[in-house]
């Protein structure tokens, strides 16, 4: 029982090229979110998704966008990254049965230079 | 707008005294309260939560929070700490649906 997994675990981007992050989870949970940590800024939601078949922004979705592929994966794309994407990616999921705890990922350290 | 405080961005303490994290919420109704730990490199893992019922919730690793209505407040605390709690602290509110409101977050020292 792997939890959450995330992948890459780094990259480094250069202005304007493209990437997608990858989140798998194998805990049979509903919903799934992508946040960003950025220093002093705690965690801030970029999209989520609550069920199979849907999506939703967060509080900092500009120049973001994700794909829920299925039950398991969730997807985050940069399509031209841009030096302000800079952080560390977490991939998130969770369950009404769990009364909503989240389970993270170990993070995706990107930077755009 | 539903929202986290955690005051200080940085708690020191000595190996053995009691620890306090503080967080205090802006939230309507009865919001679910959370608390996460994060070790450097690593993700966040799950402390404690409060749903309903007794102010005083226990979790992992030693740590408790103490709910209070009155004041808006979810702090975590520890009875003696330990050097390995150094680390960074998230509280959490889930206002409504599904989503999570995280903190800045607080780093906990703990020197020995």
């Amino acid at each position: 029982n792997a939890g959450v997994t995330q992948t890459p675990k780094f990259q480094v981007l250069k202005t304007g090229q493209s990437m997608t992050l990858q989140c798998a989870q194998d805990m049979n949970h509903n919903s799934m979110y992508w946040y960003r940590q950025d220093p002093g800024m705690g965690l801030r939601l970029i999209y989520y998704s609550a069920s199979e078949g849907t999506t939703d922004k967060g509080e900092v979705p500009n120049g973001y966008n994700v794909s829920r592929l299925n039950k398991r994966e969730f997807s985050l794309r940069l399509e031209s990254a841009a030096p302000s994407q800079t952080s560390v990616y977490f991939c998130a999921s969770t369950t009404s049965e769990s009364l909503y705890e989240q389970y993270f990922g170990p993070g995706t350290r990107l930077t755009v230079t | 707008a539903q929202s986290v405080a955690q005051p200080e961005d940085q708690v020191n303490v000595a190996e053995g005294n009691p620890l306090t994290v503080k967080c205090t919420y802006s939230v309507s109704g009865n919001p679910y309260l959370f608390w996460y730990v994060q070790y450097p490199n690593r993700g966040l893992q799950f402390l404690l939560k409060y749903i309903t019922g007794d102010n005083l919730v226990k979790g992992s690793y030693g740590f408790e929070a103490e709910f209070n209505k009155s004041q808006t407040s979810f702090h975590l605390k520890k009875p003696s700490a330990l050097v390995s709690d150094s680390a960074l602290y998230f509280c959490a509110v889930r206002p409504y649906g599904n989503k999570l409101v995280f903190g800045a977050g607080t780093i906990l020292r703990v020197k020995s």
